[in-house]
């Protein structure tokens, strides 16, 4: 059974880094395709980007692109998603979720990690 | 970039009543490898999503049979045959033929 913890809620100022992490247990990070999705207060979900296994190469929403960097260290099972320049409107609930059963599907989603951006 | 329209975006449902949702997107869903890449999801109150439908009409693991999907091409529709107390949360299609997006959600409570 896989199963995804994130990092606890941050509070940034705008114009900093956040770094939320991910990490997987009951599969190894190299058998799933981790992606990263948010939610702003009352709305709802953007994806923002993850691992396209037929490339094998990390995709991003253009929204997103030049601002955002998803790593992964496989020797912890650890997913990671940074986001730079932080503003007020990047203060969200930023999730990952992985495709493991059903292809190209989300199928097992992490708690949640508020992000807060706030001078 | 793929646009997914939902309507409604809000529903009022009687228990034991059907309840249905339309997902609309810019461009065909349909791959050649013949797959349709078009989900489904449900996000409970205060819960992340979960995964209902996969692949247009596939119930995911320990889905109840009262969801069903169907549609073609660009066209999808979500069906709950008879809507119980914890089918209230926000409902959203996804596609993912290229990259991923999600329509706007479409808010289903009980009357």
């Amino acid at each position: 059974q896989v199963q995804l913890v994130q990092s606890g809620a941050e509070v940034k100022k705008p114009g900093a880094s956040v770094k939320v992490s991910c990490k997987v247990s009951g599969y190894t990070l190299t058998e799933l395709s981790m992606h990263w999705v948010r939610q702003a207060p009352g709305k709802g979900l953007e994806w923002m980007g993850g691992f396209d296994p037929e490339d094998g190469e990390t995709i991003y929403a253009q929204k997103f692109q030049g601002r955002v960097t998803m790593t992964e260290d496989t020797s912890t099972d650890t997913a990671y998603m940074e986001l730079s320049s932080l503003r007020s409107e990047d203060t969200a609930v930023y999730y990952c979720a992985t495709e493991g059963g059903a292809p190209r599907a989300f199928d097992i989603w992490g708690q949640g990690t508020m992000v807060t951006v706030s001078s | 970039d793929i646009v997914m329209t939902q309507t409604p975006l809000s529903l009022s449902v009687t228990p034991g009543q059907p309840a249905s949702i339309s997902c609309k997107s810019s461009q065909s869903l349909l791959h050649s490898d013949g797959k349709t890449y078009l989900y489904w999801y449900l996000q409970k109150p205060g819960q992340s999503p979960q995964l209902l439908i996969y692949e247009v009409s596939n119930r995911f693991s320990g889905v109840p049979d009262r969801f069903s999907g169907s549609g073609s091409g660009t066209d999808f529709t979500l069906k709950i045959s008879r809507v119980e107390a914890e089918d209230v949360g926000v409902y959203y299609c996804m596609q993912s033929i290229q990259l991923r997006t999600f329509g706007q959600g479409t808010k289903v409570e009980i009357k």
